[in-house]
């Protein structure tokens, strides 16, 4: 079966600090791979997706970045974080046409 | 523009009885996929079932079914004999075709909490 991890699960980071979110998927080949962000009590916001190793598309301008080095492994960075990027950062598998799968998800918190 | 609505940021049930959960999309595709999300507290994002638009049942898992009127465009959630654990927020999505073919971008509601009574 598929399972999909992303770490760590809370973090706490001063403004102007970098940041690193690190999703992975088991158990299936060739994903498409999604991040979405949650504000407190709203509904999720995609940011990145990837249909590939290497293929990245951005759907809102913004202070971050992704990447996809790996099939399965799905990366968040920012190299300055400001404070609206608190929120928390959703990671999710699909085939594309079907539902997509979510991880449980990082709380991050600027200061 | 794609646009998922959710008019009810809050709802109480009493334990046992059944809910609706509302959800309206707004798309000009023809062919486009609707789902409804459970959020617990805990945050973790759960699938619970799935309408495509050219399904003609109305899709049913368990205790959900969807009440799908295609012609108002909504995709309503259906929850039967509630439980205290469905305490939760649930999102309502829509993946569309056009311009998303396979890349299965999903466009999500604001959400409705969910409160169960004992």
């Amino acid at each position: 079966s598929q399972t999909i991890h992303q770490w760590p699960a809370t973090l706490v980071q001063p403004v102007g600090s970098p940041l690193s979110l690190e999703c992975t998927v088991e158990g299936t080949s060739n994903p498409n791979l999604y991040w979405y962000r949650q504000a407190a009590g709203r509904g999720l916001q995609l940011l990145f997706y990837s249909v590939g190793i290497g293929q990245i598309s951005s759907e809102v301008p913004q202070n971050l970045s992704a990447s996809r080095p790996q099939d399965r492994q799905f990366i968040l960075s920012s190299k300055k974080l400001l404070l609206s990027d608190s929120g928390f950062y959703l990671c999710a598998w699909g085939t594309g046409y079907n539902e997509q799968f979510f991880g449980p998800g990082t709380r991050l918190t600027v200061l | 523009a794609q646009k998922i609505t959710q008019t009810q940021p809050g709802m109480f049930v009493q334990e046992k009885e059944a809910v609706t959960l509302d959800c309206t999309y707004d798309t000009s595709d023809q062919s486009y996929g609707l789902f409804w999300y459970k959020q617990p507290s805990s945050g973790e994002m759960i699938f619970l079932i799935y309408q495509g638009s050219y399904d003609e049942q109305n899709a049913t898992e368990g205790r959900y079914s969807l009440n799908f009127q295609k012609a108002r465009k909504s995709a309503n959630l259906v929850i039967s004999a509630s439980q205290l654990g469905d305490s939760a927020m649930y999102f309502c999505a829509m993946r569309g075709s056009s311009g998303s073919s396979n890349t299965g971008k999903l466009i999500f509601g604001q959400g409705t909490t969910l409160q169960v009574k004992p």
